[in-house]
């Protein structure tokens, strides 16, 4: 168990669903992290938080968004499904401490979310 | 744009054997690399890192070299075991904090052969 829990671990659903995926970070932890990853292809970054607000922004597509709570879980909320959309979804979590270092090698990751679109 | 890239999907190495994966990226400002590994149905692990200001880094059996005017980097194991079989992930990241960003390479296919 790496501390990073992510909920629920397989979903399957139909195209224009919306879906909802959760992440609780690891104790203390003050970052999240979002990743995609599709068949054949590495970890594609999403979009990070740090203690609630957005920090950082990569490939996310409009039509997915996330927020991060004040007890610090993360939500990744995906709409309009397209098969496309199928992939592992990895949440992270890292201390920063302000000692980047650490931070970028304390990044732990959950066991992902598995999204298939029908 | 893949900044980052592993052009190897896959390798199989005997047992006991040296494992080179290597990572090339196109991104001259990357200033921290990792390796994670990875096993099916978990989450990547980290495994080593390397600042660029280093050319070595070296744990266990693991060790990462880095060839900044090459843009390259290569872990090695040695001696390599069965444990060891797995996708393993190249990353690089900018010192800026508050934003640890990671951008990750395709991975690598290892396979031990006993």
């Amino acid at each position: 168990d790496s501390g990073v829990t992510q909920t629920p671990k397989h979903l399957i659903t139909a195209t224009g669903q919306r879906v909802t995926l959760r992440c609780s970070p690891r104790s203390g932890d003050l970052s999240v992290y979002w990743y995609q990853q599709s068949l054949d292809q590495g970890l594609q970054f999403l979009i990070q938080y740090y203690n609630g607000e957005e920090r950082a922004k990569g490939n996310i597509l409009e039509r997915f968004s996330a927020q991060q709570f004040p007890d610090l879980h993360s939500e990744l909320n995906l709409s309009s499904l397209e098969l496309g959309d199928s992939a592992l979804y990895f949440c992270a979590s890292s201390v920063n401490s302000g000692d980047l270092n650490r931070d970028r090698s304390g990044y732990t990751f959950g066991s992902g979310t598995r999204l298939t679109v029908v | 744009d893949q900044q980052v890239k592993q052009n190897s999907p896959s390798l199989s190495v005997q047992e006991g054997r040296i494992s080179i994966l290597n990572c090339d990226y196109t991104n001259s400002m990357f200033d921290y690399f990792l390796w994670y590994k990875k096993y099916p149905a978990e989450g990547p692990t980290f495994l080593i890192s390397i600042s660029s200001i280093k050319d070595k880094n070296e744990d266990g059996r693991f060790t990462v070299f880095l060839n900044k005017s090459a843009k390259h980097l290569s872990l090695h194991i040695v001696p390599s075991q069965p444990g060891d079989s797995a996708v393993y992930f190249c990353a690089a990241s900018l010192s800026n904090f508050g934003n640890e960003k990671l951008t990750f390479g395709t991975g690598t296919r290892l396979t031990i052969i006993p």
